[in-house]
């Protein structure tokens, strides 16, 4: 069965620094999916990376698929108070999801 | 306008009663999925539809049944409520399968 997992599960961070979420699953898949969710919101997609080696960018949050390790990052440059929100990676067909790193960004 | 609709937006309800939620989406997507999420914000993938034949179905109690009368609507039927069913349900689509996914606003379930 496909597990995931997401670490760390709590970041509090600065503004103005770097960070990078990890988003590990135990089976082999070339599909994964980053997800915001903001306290009582829904869900908003961020990246979809469907290869080995897909890097996908958006503002400050920049995205990163290696099939081969079967690792998934979300690494944060320069962080602002707006990132502060639950971060989600869903991995495979069957969309199994993580935990989800609870961002906070601190002034 | 709003893409992708659900209703109700809070619902609470009995043990044992049936309850359903509708979605709409008016982005003219092909694919329509079901979502969970616990208190403890988890999530879980319910149902997906890809015009409106059912591609998943997950390891979800038969009490549940997905019904999508066209590929624009994609309702969630609950028979026999039990407390466990007490959740965030959200509904999504997207243009293909596996694509980028946008979510309606969610549906709190609340079961007495």
């Amino acid at each position: 069965e496909l597990k995931v997992e997401q670490n760390p599960l709590f970041l509090s961070m600065q503004e103005g620094k770097n960070y990078t979420i990890y988003c590990n699953y135990s089976t082999t898949s070339d599909r994964l999916y980053w997800y915001r969710q903001d306290p009582g919101k829904s869900l908003e997609s961020l990246f979809v990376l469907l290869s080995n080696g897909a890097v996908k960018q958006e503002g400050r949050l920049m995205a990163s698929l290696d099939t081969k390790a079967r690792l998934s990052t979300l690494h944060i440059t320069a962080a602002v108070h707006d990132l502060s929100a639950t971060y989600f990676c869903a991995v495979g067909n069957d969309m199994r999801f993580g935990a989800g790193t609870r961002l906070t960004v601190k002034p | 306008d709003t893409a992708v609709s659900q209703t109700p937006k809070y619902l609470v309800t009995q043990m044992g009663n049936d309850k359903s939620i509708k979605c709409e989406q008016n982005l003219g997507h092909d694919t329509m999925y079901w979502y969970k999420q616990d208190s403890k914000k988890f999530l879980k993938i319910m149902f997906s539809y890809n015009n409106k034949e059912l591609i998943i179905n997950e390891t979800v109690p038969n009490r549940f049944s997905p019904k999508s009368p066209d590929k624009a609507h994609l309702n969630l039927h609950i028979n026999s409520l039990e407390l466990g069913d007490s959740a965030v349900y959200f509904c999504a689509s997207s243009p293909a399968g596996w694509d980028t996914q946008y979510f309606g606003p969610g549906t709190r379930l609340t079961v007495l």
